[in-house]
């Protein structure tokens, strides 16, 4: 079945300790991505990548590091989290421009 | 960056057509304009896509005027489980840049 896939689904962490969140994506796709969703603000891009080696940042990039060392694999990495990025995350991937699959959500709490 | 501007909410009943228009006044040569639906606690989900005029597919329409400064997704016969967030996206594969703006969306509740 094509899908992505994230871990942990939930996370409850405290500030300061490095997490990492995986995303990984079965259907070959070039283009990955990491979205926060918060109340009010929608969904915002924290970074993109385009291929392995590629990536650059969304909107909102500060206090995240991606890596994409593997076409499949797009982790989020927080290396020093704090309050202010506890929000429900997503990953999603796409073939070029075309439609992209979301995973399922990691909600992330920050205390 | 191409940004967009869509109704925060609307209300429809059931069975009724439903049109949610999006405003998109920079958007460049080379964008695509997406639509997805997004349920509670669940990933965003593709909708339709096009370029110009009009699309269609088995879920939805999609009208895109000439000047592509706007587009509007048109439901029909919208159910209970139509009721979502819909957002519209402009963007397209650009040298050295891809990254997407979903905005705020248009939440759509659908009444009995």
């Amino acid at each position: 079945e094509a899908q992505v896939t994230q871990n942990p689904r939930y996370l409850i962490t405290v500030t300061g300790k490095k997490l990492t969140v995986t995303c990984s994506q079965n259907m070959n796709h070039e283009y990955m991505s990491w979205y926060r969703q918060d109340p009010g603000l929608g969904l915002r891009q924290i970074y993109y990548s385009m291929n392995v080696e590629v990536t650059d940042k969304g909107d909102v990039p500060e206090g995240y590091k991606v890596s994409r060392k593997e076409k499949r694999n797009f982790p989020l990495i927080l290396e020093s989290p704090s309050p202010n990025q506890t929000s429900l995350y997503f990953c999603a991937s796409s073939r070029g421009r075309s439609e992209q699959f979301f995973g399922p959500g990691t909600r992330l709490t920050v205390l | 960056l191409a940004k967009t501007t869509q109704p925060i909410s609307m209300d429809s009943y059931e069975g009724q057509e439903v049109n949610i228009t999006c405003s998109h006044n920079n958007i460049a040569t080379n964008d695509y304009i997406t639509w997805y639906q997004q349920f509670p606690s669940q990933g965003p989900r593709f909708i339709i896509q096009g370029y110009k005029t009009k699309v269609t597919n088995e879920v939805a329409s999609l009208f895109i005027p000439a000047d592509r400064k706007s587009s509007t997704l048109s439901l029909p016969r919208v159910s209970l489980s139509d009721t979502a967030v819909y957002y519209c996206l402009v963007g397209g594969l650009k040298t050295g840049a891809n990254n997407l703006f979903f905005g705020t969306g248009t939440r759509l509740t659908v009444i009995p």
